[in-house]
């Protein structure tokens, strides 16, 4: 079992490019979490899917952020326009039904 | 405004004792989980509770969803114990979570 994988590790953009994260749940997971991470705010919740469907997007920036989960086996999180301060580590995680979050290792991303 | 106050934000502990992190919760959350950063950044899971306690090592974490709290002690502890730790609570209608603020643990020879 790898685990929740993330991809990329890091990605660098330049102010008002769009930037696609990518995130692969653990075989047999029901529901997939997307947070961010900054020094200001610390971690927070974004988005969630549970068996593809959109559940919660409470947590996303109304302009720019947009997630989707196509298919059970990845998730991506996109950002248009990328300003300085979507600089952030974005995690995903993934649980069984109602159970433990298991996080993917993030992608740190850095907007120039 | 925040859901989870952690406590305390830093702690710096000898090797061989304990203490300690707190999180206080301003809702009746559903369950609580407990993580570890590793030197990596990732996350690590140490506990997920519903209710009562668990224990695991030197590590044991009790959650009383009634009185809005959730505890992490940590007995005999080790450098390789130093780390962040983060409290996350999954609340009663989604099951998103929220995050503490963490705490910087630093064992001391």
């Amino acid at each position: 079992n790898a685990g929740v994988i993330q991809t990329p590790r890091h990605k660098v953009t330049g102010k008002g490019q769009e930037a696609t994260l990518w995130c692969e749940p653990i075989s047999g997971h029901s529901a997939v979490f997307w947070y961010r991470q900054t020094i200001v705010q610390g971690l927070e919740f974004l988005t969630y899917f549970r068996n593809q469907a959109p559940i919660d997007d409470s947590g996303m920036p109304k302009e720019r952020f947009s997630a989707q989960m196509p298919n059970q086996s990845h998730s991506t999180l996109k950002i248009q326009s990328t300003q300085p301060q979507d600089s952030a580590v974005y995690l995903c995680a993934s649980s069984y039904d109602r159970y433990e979050q298991y996080f993917g290792p993030g992608t740190r991303l850095t907007v120039l | 405004g925040d859901q989870v106050e952690q406590s305390p934000s830093a702690l710096s502990l000898h090797e061989g004792t304990g203490s300690a992190l707190r999180c206080n919760f301003t809702t009746t959350m559903r369950a609580v989980q407990w993580f570890r950063k590793n030197s990596r950044g990732s996350l690590i899971n140490l506990f997920y509770l519903a209710s009562g306690t668990k224990e695991n090592g030197r590590l044991k974490s009790a959650f009383d969803s009634k009185e809005r709290y959730s505890t992490l002690h940590i007995r005999d502890a080790q450098l390789e114990d130093s780390g962040t730790y983060f409290c996350a609570a999954e609340n009663t209608g989604y099951q998103n979570f929220y995050f503490g603020k963490g705490t910087s643990l630093t064992v001391i020879p």
